[in-house]
């Protein structure tokens, strides 16, 4: 099946520093997602970016589906920030990378 | 705007025992996923429907079944429970086709301890 790599595995931020996270697949998708998993487990919907670039608020993703990556940017963090970050692709059924634990220390 | 709704949020069980999570979706989504997901890891899907009355293994079905009786309803059951079922479970839907690139919204998750 399809590969999904995520780095860094673990991420410790300063308020108001910026990151980019990084989502290697190993084929060719038709559907790429960013989520974030809150303290409480819960999985919120980031983004929905099978190619190009998307932007909400301090948030942005980039997909190069011909280089088969995907970077999501966090500007200016706040601790609200903290939590684990999941790529998700699919070229079928969606398949998570291992995630990105990022730490946002006020 | 409930989207995707689980039931229950929390529940333990002995091993040996059975039962049922429910997952209800209010988007008239033909597609629905059952997804489980291990500490330090990503979700893995255990089965999945493409549509009312139909379902599917996933990459870690063993130890589940799954129903879909009615399209905005999917169910997940553990007929024995075994402690290494002991996991967070989360359940998703989403539109479209088997290829097609619709995104998928996701439930709050079903802890399950199994001891």
């Amino acid at each position: 099946g399809i590969q999904v790599e995520q780095s860094p595995p673990d991420l410790i931020l300063q308020e108001g520093a910026n990151s980019t996270l990084r989502c290697n697949f190993s084929d060719s998708v038709n559907n790429l997602q960013w989520f974030h998993q809150n303290p409480w487990g819960q999985l919120i919907n980031l983004f929905y970016i099978p190619s190009g670039t998307k932007q909400n608020g301090r948030l942005s993703a980039t997909t190069v589906a011909t280089e088969r990556y995907s970077l999501l940017y966090i500007s200016s963090s706040q601790t609200t920030d903290s939590g684990v970050y999941f790529c998700a692709v699919r070229p079928y059924k969606l398949s998570f990378g291992a995630g990105t634990t990022v730490t946002v220390r006020a | 705007n409930a989207g995707v709704t689980q039931t229950p949020k929390f529940r333990v069980l002995k091993t040996g025992q059975s039962m049922t999570l429910l997952c209800a979706q209010d988007m008239n989504h033909e597609y629905m996923y059952w997804y489980r997901q291990d500490p330090g890891m990503g979700l893995r899907l255990i089965h999945y429907s493409v549509g009312e009355g139909t379902t599917a293994k996933g990459e870690v079905p063993d130890g589940y079944n799954v129903s879909r009786l009615k399209k905005q309803n999917f169910l997940l059951g553990l007929e024995s429970a075994a402690p290494s079922q002991t996991s967070v479970y989360f359940c998703a839907s989403s539109s479209g086709t088997a290829y097609s690139n619709q995104p998928q919204h996701f439930g709050d998750g079903t802890r399950l301890s199994i001891l």
